[in-house]
């Protein structure tokens, strides 16, 4: 059973379009997070939701936009992409907020 | 403010022999420690963790972690590596206040020769 998961895995389109990557956990756990790794493999947080409320936002252009329908997911919209988005884009989820997180797989975005 | 800092970006050892993948940090309170490790087109895997208690923490795969308070260090080792040991390891750091979140280092490519 996969334990975070993430859709599409790769994911390339032009400048200018949305886009959306969806994340589940089948985990039970509370709180669910974005992190961006750049192409020096750099994590950096993005979001970080808590029982579907957001506690983290770390200075993220407001084009990306997280939606937690329920506790078991997260997704994230980008809207107007652009080059510097290109990245690796992972979700995690931990029991309580900041301890032992589990990521996923990854999605691997490449803007043209 | 916190931080995290891992000093090598690649360590390169022969397979059977010891290794040590550097970390140091600095919060203002006590920390919570991690590693973590990655593999080529994988997420990131949990190996162990510091939060309070023995300062030896035995970790997955045979690796262990070393909190050193003095130091401001948590420095992870495996007594005898093996080729599949390569991968990218992260540390992580946040402080116990249950506000903080938690901050990545930069990350270290180990590299074992058959």
């Amino acid at each position: 059973d996969t334990a975070v998961s993430q859709t599409p895995k790769y994911l390339v389109t032009q400048m200018g379009n949305d886009k959306s990557i969806k994340c589940e956990q089948n985990l039970g756990h509370d709180t669910m997070y974005w992190y961006k790794q750049d192409s020096k493999k750099f994590l950096k947080i993005m979001f970080s939701y808590n029982n579907k409320e957001l506690i983290i936002n770390e200075t993220v252009p407001n084009r990306f936009s997280p939606k937690s329908p329920d506790k078991a997911h997260l997704n994230l919209h980008i809207n107007s992409l652009e080059l510097g988005d290109s990245a690796v884009y992972f979700c995690a989820s931990s029991q309580d907020r900041w301890v032992t997180q589990y990521f996923g797989p990854g999605t691997r975005l490449t803007v043209l | 403010a916190q931080s995290v800092a891992q000093p090598e970006d690649q360590v390169n050892v022969a397979e059977g022999n010891p290794l040590t993948v550097k970390c140091t940090y600095s919060v203002s309170g006590n920390p919570y420690l991690f590693w973590y490790v990655q593999y080529p087109n994988r997420g990131l895997q949990f190996l162990l963790k510091y939060i309070t208690g023995d300062n030896l923490v035995k970790g997955s795969y045979g690796f262990e972690a070393e909190f050193n308070k003095s130091q401001t260090s948590f420095h992870l080792k495996k007594p005898s590596a093996l080729v599949s040991d390569s991968a990218l390891y992260f540390c992580a750091v946040r402080e116990s206040s249950s506000a903080s979140k938690i901050i990545f280092g930069s990350g270290t490519r180990l590299s074992i020769r058959p």
